[in-house]
């Protein structure tokens, strides 16, 4: 248990389908990450919040759709996907802290099947 | 693209030692050195960090050359549910910044 939880852990969906994954962490960290991670391939970095505010898209689609209310919580809001869109989901949060090493926390992530 | 090179896979019979190689000859003199691993279908676990001091936890220890162009991570004594993926990380102490992740090395480990 790493104090980011993330749900749903699996979620089919077609491709006209809407759907919104969630992350919460309690471990009071004030950055928040989205990673892909498409089967045999490296996890891939899609967006990053600092206290609230989007520092970094990483050029992905507009089918998805990032929200972050609060330090705690982030959600990857979903639409229109296609099926190379289905991979693991994994979010993660750091601490935001001078002079400190920051290393991030994962979640179990979100087993994403588009069909 | 990945600052690093790992092997691609290793073996390591439980009970010895795991020596990890990581390659990172263009690091800048800001940037830590980061292990992840990521059991199958599991979020990725930090393990250790360092700059370019030895360093040791409860879970391995990290060693890096003294031109910190390459280092090592020890598992002194792997078990079965050490058994993962890898993953040498170079990237500068700063909130907000993200980690890119390679391939990492496969490390089974046998009884």
């Amino acid at each position: 248990e790493t104090g980011v939880t993330q749900t749903p852990r699996h979620l089919v969906m077609g491709m006209t389908n809407k759907k919104s994954l969630k992350c919460e962490q309690h471990l009071g960290h004030n950055a928040m990450y989205w990673y892909k991670q498409s089967a045999k391939k490296p996890l891939e970095l899609m967006f990053v919040y600092n206290f609230k505010e989007q520092t970094e898209n990483n050029s992905v689609p507009s089918r998805f759709s990032p929200e972050c209310p609060n330090s705690s919580h982030l959600f990857l809001h979903l639409h229109t996907l296609q099926p190379e869109d289905s991979a693991l989901y994994l979010c993660a949060s750091s601490q935001d802290a001078m002079g400190q090493h920051y290393e991030q926390y994962f979640g179990p992530g979100t087993r994403l099947t588009v069909t | 693209d990945a600052k690093t090179t790992q092997p691609p896979s290793m073996d390591c019979a439980e009970g010895r030692a795991a020596n990890l190689p990581c390659n990172h000859s263009t690091i800048s003199g800001n940037e830590y050195v980061y292990w992840y691993r990521q059991i199958h279908s599991q979020g990725p676990q930090y393990i250790i960090h360092g700059l370019k001091n030895n360093e040791t936890n409860e879970m391995a220890s990290l060693i890096i050359t003294e031109d910190r162009k390459s280092s090592t991570l020890i598992l002194p004594h792997a078990t079965l549910r050490d058994t993962a993926v890898y993953y040498c990380i170079v990237r500068v102490a700063q909130a907000g910044t993200a980690l890119i992740f390679g391939k990492g090395t496969t490390l089974s480990v046998s009884s």
